[in-house]
């Protein structure tokens, strides 16, 4: 497609279950990030990955979150043992940036609603 | 984690009236963005901000990046209801790569 894709839409978890979250960037882009988006909140950096480079983990909560993205494609958050205050919009954008620079024009998904009952 | 102090946090204004939202920062920054996010779907850009004191306009938009480097202001001129939807400024920390999110500002146009 044409933009940047993420699936599901919406998930609903028991707490203590594991949840996988997809993201489908632009063709071509090298650069992809992860945020999450609590309910009247801004946007909360997770993880970057920018080409074959090691990804910037700095924005990870905790160590039940972890992401994964092969070469300059898809990638997947995971977190596992949901809590209640993982519920948030999680939004993934890609941007063509051949450098580290997050001001370069993110493109964002429409994000995965997650749930946690 | 940080966040920058945006206001307001809502505004509810009349079709054709002007609009201003601003943002705050502790500490200096490199760059300012301002993006519009509408129900259900990710942020999108509206303008980019490099240089302090840099007025840049998109249309019926306007913004600016602080003298002192620590605020920006977004003003939207002559509002229509396709503005509705919550808008975010977000900035660049020197020494850093990251971007920083506001808290957003939810604009509600009525005719």
């Amino acid at each position: 497609g044409a933009g940047v894709s993420q699936s599901p839409s919406n998930k609903v978890t028991e707490k203590g279950k594991d949840v996988e979250l997809r993201c489908d960037p632009i063709s071509g882009h090298t650069a992809l990030y992860w945020y999450r988006q609590r309910l009247g909140q801004g946007l909360e950096f997770l993880i970057y990955f920018q080409g074959n480079s090691a990804p910037d983990k700095s924005g990870l909560p905790s160590d039940r979150f972890s992401a994964e993205r092969t070469g300059e494609s898809v990638s997947t958050l995971t977190i596992q043992r949901t809590q209640q205050e993982d519920s948030a919009v999680y939004l993934c954008a890609s941007s063509s940036t051949g450098g580290w620079h997050h001001t370069d024009t993110q493109y964002f998904g429409p994000g995965t609603r997650l749930t946690v009952l | 984690g940080q966040q920058l102090n945006q206001s307001p946090q809502s505004m509810f204004i009349q079709e054709g009236e002007d609009v201003s939202m601003n943002c705050t920062s502790s500490s200096i920054f490199n760059t300012w963005l301002w993006y519009k996010q509408d129900p259900g779907e990710g942020p999108v850009l509206l303008i980019a901000l490099y240089k302090a004191g840099e007025l840049t306009s998109n249309g019926r938009l306007t913004a600016q990046f602080g003298i002192t480097r620590k605020d920006s202001f977004l003003n939207i001129s002559a509002s229509i209801p396709s503005d509705v939807g919550i808008y975010f400024c977000a900035g660049q920390p020197v020494n850093t790569d990251k971007l920083i999110f506001g808290t957003g500002t939810r604009l509600q146009v009525f005719p």
